[in-house]
């Protein structure tokens, strides 16, 4: 049974600050999708990462695949308040779970 | 809107009451998943569809639990004698294929006094 693990789970930081959050697997996967949920809302489809060492960029975040494609992170540049939000990391082929998510809160 | 929708929005409901949410996926997704989420977690894997065809059913969910997807088009999450731990937001999505982007609905909040 794949295990994913999500760290932080929580991080409160001020306007401006840079922060990282990681997610980690106990065994090797193809690829992962990270997602960010609002409250009251689905979770919504950030990036799929698939090579190992792959680093993709959206904006402000900077995603990265572990060389060994068992773990990932998930870098975001000068927070804003609108990247509040629980992060959360997926995989899966075709039974897709969830790790616990990260709950991120950006400061004014 | 083409996106996946979910009905109710919000069902308060007695201990011990069946509640059914609907879900409907967009239209040309082969793939329909389930999962509930509480507060300060990630969602949890229920089940999952490909067609009609259910796949895989999570060991975690009693037989209290069902789910149907009888044409392979909108989909019904059944909770019968409801227990107040069932209280969670129950998620759905689709795909279309295997691995693919997940569209999520905006889910259904159930409460259970």
């Amino acid at each position: 049974t794949q295990l994913l693990e999500q760290s932080p789970q929580f991080l409160s930081i001020q306007e401006g600050e840079n922060l990282t959050v990681y997610c980690n697997s106990s065994s090797v996967f193809s690829s992962l999708q990270w997602y960010r949920q609002e409250p009251g809302e689905g979770p919504v489809l950030l990036v799929t990462v698939v090579t190992g060492g792959e680093v993709k960029k959206l904006k402000r975040l900077t995603f990265q695949f572990g060389d060994a494609r068992k773990d990932s992170s998930l870098h975001i540049t000068a927070a804003q308040p609108g990247d509040t939000g629980l992060y959360l990391c997926a995989l899966g082929d075709d039974k897709i779970i969830f790790g616990k998510g990260t709950r991120l809160h950006i400061l004014p | 809107d083409t996106g996946v929708s979910q009905n109710p929005r919000h069902k308060i409901t007695k201990r011990g009451q069946n509640v059914t949410f609907r879900c409907d996926p967009i239209s040309e997704h082969n793939r329909l998943y389930w999962y509930r989420q509480t507060l300060g977690q990630g969602p949890e894997f229920l089940t999952y569809f490909q067609n009609e065809a259910q796949l895989e059913k999570s060991r975690l969910l009693s037989d209290r639990f069902s789910a149907e997807r009888p044409k392979g088009s909108f989909s019904t999450l059944e909770i019968q004698r409801t227990e107040q731990g069932d209280s969670a937001m129950y998620l759905c999505a689709s795909s279309f294929g295997g691995y693919e982007k997940l569209f999520f609905g905006s889910g259904t909040q159930l409460s259970v006094l």
